[in-house]
């Protein structure tokens, strides 16, 4: 079946330091690949997402590239904030009969200090 | 434009009580979900709708969960009796669309969501 990981977390880090957050899925046929980000107390919302081999997905600085051979789509921010704070879903629609429906990770908890 | 509404934020019952969730999707939206998340999990989805007809609800505990979505509008999930692992965040969401089967993808707007603890 489908499935979708993430590194082992919670991740901390300074402001200003890079950030990589590894994901990796399993997948039949070509899935489109997504990162949702939940602040707190707040419902998950699409941060970025790519839909086919080497596609680049980007937003709010954030960055991740469809990556086929390696069935990866790391997640990396160059210079993280505060406000960046927050718990990063990977996620993955495997197409076709799947319709819809989403496929999660299970989650890396980012804290950034001042 | 409004997002998704969910109520209530929380609820907390016993185990074998009956509990429901309702879920007001953003205007137009045909498809909306129900996924569960358990703490330290990503979300499960539970049952997907195409306006009120069900699109998927391979992974719904027929048993004890059942979900409607009259009118294709409001939906609203049920859980009798609950057992103590039922305790997670219920989230809704809702997309303009249906993923189709040529690839297509709609984004899907979450709700805030509904925290149930089962004690």
């Amino acid at each position: 079946g489908n499935s979708v990981t993430q590194m082992e977390g919670p991740v901390t880090l300074s402001e200003e330091a890079f950030l990589t957050i590894n994901c990796t899925y399993t997948a039949t046929g070509y899935p489109s690949l997504f990162w949702y980000v939940q602040y707190p107390g707040e419902g998950l919302q699409l941060l970025l997402k790519a839909t086919k081999a080497d596609d680049k997905g980007s937003n709010k600085g954030f960055e991740a590239t469809y990556r086929k051979e390696t069935t990866s789509f790391h997640l990396e921010k160059g210079s993280v904030q505060v406000s960046d704070s927050a718990v990063y879903f990977c996620a993955l629609n495997a197409g076709g009969t799947s319709y819809g429906k989403l496929t999660f990770g299970q989650g890396t908890i980012l804290t950034v200090h001042p | 434009e409004a997002g998704v509404a969910q109520s209530p934020r929380y609820k907390i019952i016993e185990k074998r009580q009956s509990v429901a969730f309702w879920c007001n999707p953003i205007s137009g939206h045909a498809t909306l979900y129900w996924y569960q998340q358990i703490l330290g999990q990503g979300p499960k989805l539970l049952i997907q709708f195409q306006n009120n007809g069900v699109v998927d609800d391979s992974q719904l505990p027929k048993d004890r969960f059942s979900a409607e979505r009259l009118k294709g509008v409001d939906s609203t999930l049920k859980i009798q009796p609950a057992k103590l692992e039922d305790s997670a965040v219920y989230l809704c969401a809702s997309s303009l669309r249906i993923t189709g089967v040529a690839g297509r993808s709609y984004e899907q707007y979450f709700g805030p969501g509904t925290r149930l603890t089962v004690t």
